[in-house]
Parts: C-alpha cells; structure tokens; sequence
C-alpha cells in the first residue's frame, strides 16, 4: 500500500518561508492533500493538488508535486506564529476513496 | 455551512467498559470516516461508511464497530475498552466519489483509566 514520509519537525523564523516535505510511494496517487492540526483540534484541509499538476499557488501557499521523485513540498510565505502546528501529508491512492496519511511536521515559528 | 461535528469533545472511561462516539457530517456528505490518533502511531484509519454501508475497513479489532445512519450520521462504538485505545477519534466526512477531500471534524478525546 501507500506509504508517506515526512520530517518530524522544523523550526523557522517568523517572516521568513518555511518548506514542508513528503514523500509518497504509490505512483498511482491521484490526489495529494495538506492538513493542519492546532492543538486540541482536528485536521483542516489546507489544499490539494491533482497529480497531473506540478503546482499550485493559494495565497501565502504553494504547493510543488514531482511526480518522478514522487516528492511533495508545501511552501508557506511569510510564515507567521499563527502558522504553528502540525502539518500532515496524505496520499490518495488510484482506485482507493481513503487517502494515506503521513506521520505529519510540526512547524515551530519563533520570533 | 456547517462542519463535522463530534460529540461528545471528552469522554473518561474505564477498562472493560463500552463507549459510543458520534459524527454530524458536513450537510450533503455521504461518506463517513474515522480515525485513531495517537502520538505513537500517527493517524489510523479505522473504516468508512457510505450510503449506510461500510465500504472500506483498516486493520483494527472486532471490538472497534461503527454504523452510519439513512441521514448519514455515524457512530463508532469500541467494546471491552483498553489502556492503549486511549487517543483521539477523528471523525472525516467527504462528498464520497475519491476525487473529494475529506474534512475533519474536532474528534472525541478518549481516556481510559
């Protein structure tokens, strides 16, 4: 089945653009999504990309697909402290109606 | 529009007992799922229902059960509760066809003693 990878954690600065990565097995995956969990909360969709795209711009979001190096990155512009939580990344595998969730990346913005 | 609502947020139980977790989907959604989180294994899908029957199941135990109801709500029930079913029990509704994101509710936060 699908497996997704990410890094567990990555710190930047406020102001500056953070990057987070995944890694996806299944070159079938039709759909790659991004979800953001704050504390206490669920998951909120952030955005997807369709897997015959390469990007995807959404305000301070963007969303690069390799499809080749089945490498997804999600870029965040002028990263905020609001923007501290833990981001996942999922998969949709061809065929399949659940999407594969990494373990997500906890972005941690400090002034 | 409404989102998915869970409830109840909190539930405190004890080993061997039963609990029943509910799921309001976003209004026009079909398809329910539902997940473990847990900070040692992540996100877990448990099953999904669609149109009141399960059409996907992950790799959990028969004491982990759900049902979806004619107006698309669902319910999970875990029996005989354990020490590590302890965690948070995100609840995901989507439109149902595999081209529509799924989208979370709050979840239930379980804890066993």
């Amino acid at each position: 089945g699908e497996d997704v990878e990410q890094s567990l954690f990555l710190s930047v600065r406020e102001g500056d653009s953070s990057v987070i990565n995944c890694t996806y097995t299944d070159s079938s995956s039709t759909y790659l999504y991004w979800y953001k969990q704050e504390p206490g909360a669920g998951l909120q969709l952030l955005t997807y990309i369709f897997s015959n795209m390469d990007m995807k711009q959404d305000q301070r979001l963007t969303v690069l697909l390799n499809k080749k190096d089945k490498h997804l990155s999600l870029r965040i512009a002028d990263t905020q402290t609001g923007d501290s939580a833990i981001y996942f990344c999922a998969g949709l595998p061809g065929g399949s109606y659940i999407p594969t969730f990494g373990r997500g990346t906890s972005l941690i913005v400090h002034p | 529009k409404a989102g998915v609502t869970q409830t109840p947020r909190y539930l405190i139980k004890t080993r061997g007992q039963q609990v029943t977790l509910s799921c309001s989907p976003i209004s026009g959604h079909r398809s329910v799922s539902w997940y473990q989180q847990t900070p040692g294994q992540g996100l877990q899908f448990l099953f999904e229902y669609f149109s009141e029957t399960q059409r996907n199941k992950g790799n959990f135990p028969g004491r982990f059960s759900g049902r979806q109801f004619s107006n698309s709500r669902s319910e999970m029930n875990v029996s005989t509760l354990e020490l590590g079913d302890s965690a948070l029990y995100l609840c995901a509704s989507s439109l149902g066809a595999g081209d529509q994101p799924q989208h979370f509710g709050d979840g239930t936060r379980l804890s066993i003693l």
